[in-house]
């Protein structure tokens, strides 16, 4: 089993539309959770990042962590066609970060 | 523009060959990772140095070594390329050792022929 599952779509969705993207894992010892934006051609870019469990939200984007279920997620309100790119999780515990493989996400005007 | 230069941007060369990449963290930022992207594996972590010395050890193979000069800068070496080596490097900095929040650079288009 992987470190960590990320389904890597492609995802197409309206304008408008409210975005789930989620990631899988497995180690239990990750403490932080990160979630980037990686437009074509270009590096990753953090969008935010949470502590432990719960939920943290910054303008139009809010981020989930559900430690017992290994399970975190990023939601995207009134989805805009300048979201469309690929979406990473990243986690790390006491080592760098392990990145998912990254859910491609399309906005359609 | 995160800060965080890599240069080349494009590198085209044959197996066997060797090749530098280039990382100049931003202002101030005294780690330095290095990240390989490949459509099939993602971002894989390669290798970290904090202030010149090497901090952390991902998948780095053997034909790959890196090193952080006195100035900051970070240098990744590949020799002995195959073409599976053919990936984007990133380069990533940060200000201490275990920050959460690093920076990218653009990244290298490696491609080997």
């Amino acid at each position: 089993q992987k470190e960590v599952e990320q389904d890597p779509g492609p995802l197409s969705v309206p304008e408008g539309a409210i975005v789930s993207l989620n990631c899988t894992y497995s180690n239990s010892a990750f403490q932080y959770f990160m979630w980037y934006r990686q437009y074509s051609r270009k590096g990753p870019e953090l969008l935010m990042y949470t502590y432990s469990s719960g939920n943290k939200e910054d303008g139009r984007f809010t981020a989930q962590v559900d430690k017992s279920s290994k399970y975190i997620s990023l939601f995207i309100r009134d989805s805009q066609p300048s979201d469309s790119a690929t979406y990473l999780c990243a986690l790390r515990g006491n080592t760098p970060l392990v990145f998912g493989k990254g859910t491609r996400l399309s906005v359609i005007a | 523009d995160s800060g965080v230069t890599q240069t080349p941007k494009h590198l085209i060369t044959a197996t066997g060959q060797r090749v530098t990449l280039r990382c100049s963290p931003r202002s101030g930022d005294l780690s330095v990772y290095w990240y390989q992207q490949s459509l099939d594996q993602g971002l894989q972590f390669l290798i970290q140095y904090y202030n010149g010395e090497e901090r952390a050890k991902g998948n780095i193979l053997e034909r790959f070594s890196a090193q952080q000069f006195p100035d900051l800068h970070s240098e990744l070496n590949l020799s002995s390329l195959e073409l599976g080596d053919s990936a984007l490097y990133f380069c990533a900095s940060s200000v201490a050792a275990g920050d959460t929040e690093a920076f990218f650079g653009q990244g290298t288009r490696l491609t080997v022929v």
